[in-house]
């Protein structure tokens, strides 16, 4: 099965910066989601946005999807300390299971 | 809701030795999800469960690796006999199941086989 390519692999920003990480699948999806894994923790759902979807925002979180290139972005604005964490996109390709990429490690410098 | 439980948190256990990982998942859910994470190979999707019945078992390893699901609230991941490459994270997620399918992950069992 494929994986999403996410990209970077690993972001490091300085607090109150904005954070962008970005995913890349091969085939249709249904939807795409976005979670966020902290150290020793499972993972979280943050956001889902639909095949029929081009953007969606959530707090201070913003996602984009282009179906055309088979890619998507999050975008966290105003980061702060309590955002450092892993990140994954997840594609939905049906079947009701999840393809997740390998993720992106955020860390926010305080 | 007290959300996916998983037992036991923490797994130490010797080569050879069985393993046995259980999760309840969220009342109402019918989609049960068993994943594996290691830093080389990051979160992969061993089996998932609809409504009691396993689905896909594609991502299980090895014959050494055996889940059930008796009822709705429990499902169980067997590693028998266990090798020290079997150390990682397992989580266990559950879902509605429905077309939006957003997935609830437990803490993990962090197994460590020496």
């Amino acid at each position: 099965s494929q994986q999403g390519e996410e990209d970077p692999q690993a972001l490091s920003i300085q607090e109150g910066e904005n954070a962008t990480m970005n995913c890349s699948y091969k085939t249709s999806i249904n939807n795409l989601q976005w979670y966020r894994q902290n150290s020793g923790r499972g993972l979280v759902h943050l956001i889902l946005i639909r095949s029929n979807e081009r953007e969606k925002h959530s707090g201070r979180l913003r996602v984009t999807l282009d179906t055309s290139k088979k890619s998507s972005s999050l975008l966290i604005t105003a980061s702060r300390a309590a955002d450092t964490a892993s990140y994954f996109c997840a594609m939905d390709q049906g079947a009701q299971k999840l393809v997740f990429g390998q993720g992106t490690r955020l860390t926010i410098n305080p | 809701d007290a959300g996916v439980i998983q037992s036991p948190r923490h797994e130490v256990t010797e080569m050879g030795q069985e393993v046995t990982l259980r999760c309840k998942p969220i009342s109402g859910h019918n989609s049960l999800f068993w994943y594996r994470q290691t830093m080389m190979r990051g979160l992969e999707l061993l089996i998932y469960f609809n409504n009691n019945v396993p689905i896909d078992d594609s991502g299980m390893p090895e014959d050494r690796f055996s889940a059930k699901m008796p009822n709705a609230s429990f499902s169980t991941l067997k590693i028998q006999p266990s090798e020290p490459r079997d150390s990682a994270v397992y989580f266990c997620a559950s879902s509605l199941g429905s077309r939006l399918n957003e997935q609830f992950f437990g803490p993990g069992t962090r197994l460590t086989v020496l």
